[in-house]
């Protein structure tokens, strides 16, 4: 089946410890991004890239990083410099020939701290 | 700056009631606009978009949506819920930012619906 598969769907993290968010695609899909959604406030947008190897800062970006190595995936580094880590990650991947173009999310994963 | 407005946080409606969600854009140039949905602990599942032409676009499960120029708005409505649409939808805009596709939701409506 085609899709973007985020893993794991729940993840804790301990004081001071950098964790990892995985998002593969299928797709076929040029661009990919990340999102973070806290109760109310919407979905913001954390980095997003529009191809390999090159990727940009989105709203948010402070305590995060991130990789484009490959087409298919874009994980995502959750890093002890992000003090208020505890939220739902969505990450989502579109075209990029097509104007506009639409983005397809994945799963999710929630992210804790112990 | 491009925002999206959701007036409405929670919305409850009865089973086979209608229902309109509203949703408000700001943003300078022509909008591209989208409805989501998103069940707990779920992604989002595109419901419907407006690109240009007809101002009343359909999509998936019943829903359809007027784009207001004028009002700048983008409701989205169905005629008869069920009770499976009970779920957070939220209403978006497509803005351009560095050369990058870029979307700006907004806070969401949590739709609960009674039997």
């Amino acid at each position: 089946d085609g899709g973007i598969t985020q893993s794991p769907k729940y993840l804790f993290r301990k004081e001071g410890q950098n964790v990892t968010l995985s998002c593969e695609q299928n797709l076929n899909h040029d661009a990919m991004y990340w999102y973070r959604q806290d109760p109310g406030q919407g979905l913001r947008l954390i980095y997003y890239s529009q191809i390999v190897n090159d990727f940009q800062k989105g709203d948010i970006a402070e305590g995060y990083s991130v990789s484009r190595e490959k087409k298919e995936s874009f994980p995502l580094t959750v890093t002890s410099a992000q003090k208020n880590p505890t939220a739902f990650y969505l990450c989502a991947s579109s075209r990029e020939d097509q104007t506009p173009n639409i983005q397809y999310f994945g799963a999710g994963t929630r992210l804790s701290v112990l | 700056a491009q925002s999206v407005t959701q007036p409405d946080i929670h919305i409850t409606v009865s089973e086979g009631a209608s229902l309109e969600l509203r949703c408000n854009y700001s943003y300078g140039a022509t909008p591209y606009l989208f409805w989501y949905v998103q069940s707990p602990g779920q992604g989002l599942q595109l419901l419907l978009k407006y690109f240009s032409g007809d101002t009343l676009v359909q999509g998936i499960k019943g829903f359809e949506a007027e784009f207001k120029r004028s009002q700048s708005s983008f409701n989205l409505r169905k005629p008869s819920v069920h009770w499976s649409d009970a779920a957070e939808y939220f209403c978006a805009v497509r803005t351009l930012t560095g050369g990058g596709n870029k979307l700006t939701f907004g806070t969401g409506t949590q739709l609960k619906v009674e039997l």
